[in-house]
């Protein structure tokens, strides 16, 4: 079965550093996606994770860690335009499993 | 990146009617796509993978008779809502995967919000 499991909303200031975490119990686990998506628009690819550890892509970085089931996205110099919901999936059994998404509000 | 079109972007129908949604990959070919439907505030929820040249496989719940799919070419897969309804209302958004870059990445369409009066 596949269970994802993220934080809902949160508010943060232009220029700071937000953490969003994500759970999974996953059958066949081969992979942790993250997207974002903007109201109305259909997700667009940030980052995958398949290995334990940090990738680093810009002012986006994710991390996961196979063993405790868990991974986070970490967004650098936040920027009004990263106003926008991000949403965790977790690849396996041929599928993908999408968390519920956490609303981030970026506020000047 | 990979860019996956989807078409039409908006249509509203009366109910009783088909609707039929396009999902093209247009610079890679793409021997997997997946049909998603989102509704408000709402996690995507996988409804069918669709495989060239074969049956879909439809996810538990998701009606195959209602929900038609067929994935004729490497690059098109179309999902038609036959006999829609007012609880069909919904966004359907397609992913193609680029199986050349070894990463099974999904690349999604634009969507197509759907309302059924």
């Amino acid at each position: 079965g596949q269970n994802i499991d993220q934080p809902t909303e949160m508010t943060a200031t232009e220029g700071a550093i937000v953490q969003i975490n994500c759970t999974y119990q996953t059958s066949g686990f081969n992979g942790l996606f993250w997207y974002q998506q903007h109201a109305g628009e259909a997700p667009t690819f940030l980052s995958y994770n398949v290995l334990d550890g940090l990738e680093e892509k810009g002012r986006f970085s994710s991390f996961l860690s196979r063993s405790k089931g868990y991974s986070y996205l970490l967004l650098k110099e936040l920027q009004m335009k990263d106003s926008a919901s991000y949403l965790c999936a977790a690849y396996g059994n041929n599928r993908l499993a999408f968390g519920k998404g956490n609303q981030v509000v970026v506020i000047p | 990146g990979a860019v996956v079109s989807q078409h039409p972007s908006r249509v509203i129908c009366k109910s009783g009617t088909s609707v039929k949604i396009e999902c093209r990959s247009l610079d890679f070919q793409a021997t997997t796509m997946f049909w998603y439907r989102q509704f408000p505030k709402q996690s995507l929820m996988l409804m069918a993978t669709s495989n060239e040249g074969s049956k879909a496989t439809y996810e538990q719940g998701v009606e195959k008779d209602k929900f038609l799919i067929n994935h004729a070419s490497l690059t098109l897969s179309t999902l038609t809502v036959t006999s829609a309804h007012p609880e069909d209302s919904s966004f359907y958004i397609c992913s193609a995967r680029e199986a050349a870059e070894g990463t099974d990445t999904q690349y999604f369409g634009p969507g197509t919000r759907l309302t059924v009066l």
